[in-house]
């Protein structure tokens, strides 16, 4: 069964630091997102993309993130310049464009910001 | 702007117990809403998604149901099994557009007691 897979399980990086999360949806998807959990807090929506391009983005989503579709199974979140409170569980998820639009969800990377 | 709460918090019960799982929107202009299990530091497993047009979802010993009118979904569990432990989180899916972010609950925290 195709799933959506996240590249790193588990990336910890230095306050300033640029990041890169990687994700591959699931190939006949046309809808991706990405979510992040802070530990403890709800998930909380942050961008999502269609068409190679931002669809919507959360008050959350502002200049240090941005996201990319730079090859046709790639689906990247950048943070430019990390921050502490960046420390997170941070999703990826994709869905058809019809029917149900069921999102479905990679396992997640952690980030750890020290 | 679309609020998602779960009641209880957290629930603890002896192994074979019948429970429900309450989960409450704001706004009745969903898509869907969808029911993910989520064990300690791990990922989201979606359970069950129930369209707008639905009443309920049954999978196994879970059943979901809705009630968009009164905001309202109900996860039923049977015959609770301590494998069911985790945190079960309710999200529902916008209705404008097509981008169909979901908006979470803090979830329940289920303990299953042998």
């Amino acid at each position: 069964e195709p799933e959506v897979t996240q590249t790193p399980s588990h990336q910890v990086t230095q306050m300033g630091q640029e990041v890169i999360l990687r994700c591959v949806p699931i190939s006949n998807h046309l809808y991706f997102y990405w979510y992040r959990q802070i530990l403890g807090q709800k998930v909380e929506f942050l961008v999502s993309f269609y068409n190679n391009e931002i669809s919507e983005k959360s008050e959350i989503f502002d200049d240090q993130f941005s996201v990319e579709r730079p090859d046709g199974s790639n689906f990247t979140l950048k943070i430019r310049s990390t921050k502490l409170e960046d420390s997170a569980m941070y999703f990826c998820a994709s869905s058809k464009t019809t029917g149900s639009y069921e999102q479905y969800f990679g396992p997640g990377t952690r980030l750890t910001v020290t | 702007k679309q609020e998602v709460t779960q009641i209880p918090a957290a629930l603890s019960v002896p192994e074979g117990e019948n429970l429900v799982l309450n989960c409450s929107f704001t706004d009745s202009a969903i898509y869907n809403l969808q029911w993910f299990r989520q064990d300690p530091g791990k990922g989201l497993t979606s359970l069950l998604l129930i369209q707008s047009s639905q009443r309920e979802q049954t999978s196994g010993r879970l059943n979901a149901s809705l009630d968009k009118s009164s905001g309202r979904s109900t996860l039923y569990i049977a015959a609770s099994q301590p494998g069911d432990s985790a945190t079960y989180l309710c999200a529902v899916a916008s209705n404008a557009g097509n981008n169909r972010k979901l908006i979470w609950g803090l979830g329940t925290s289920l303990a299953v007691n042998p």
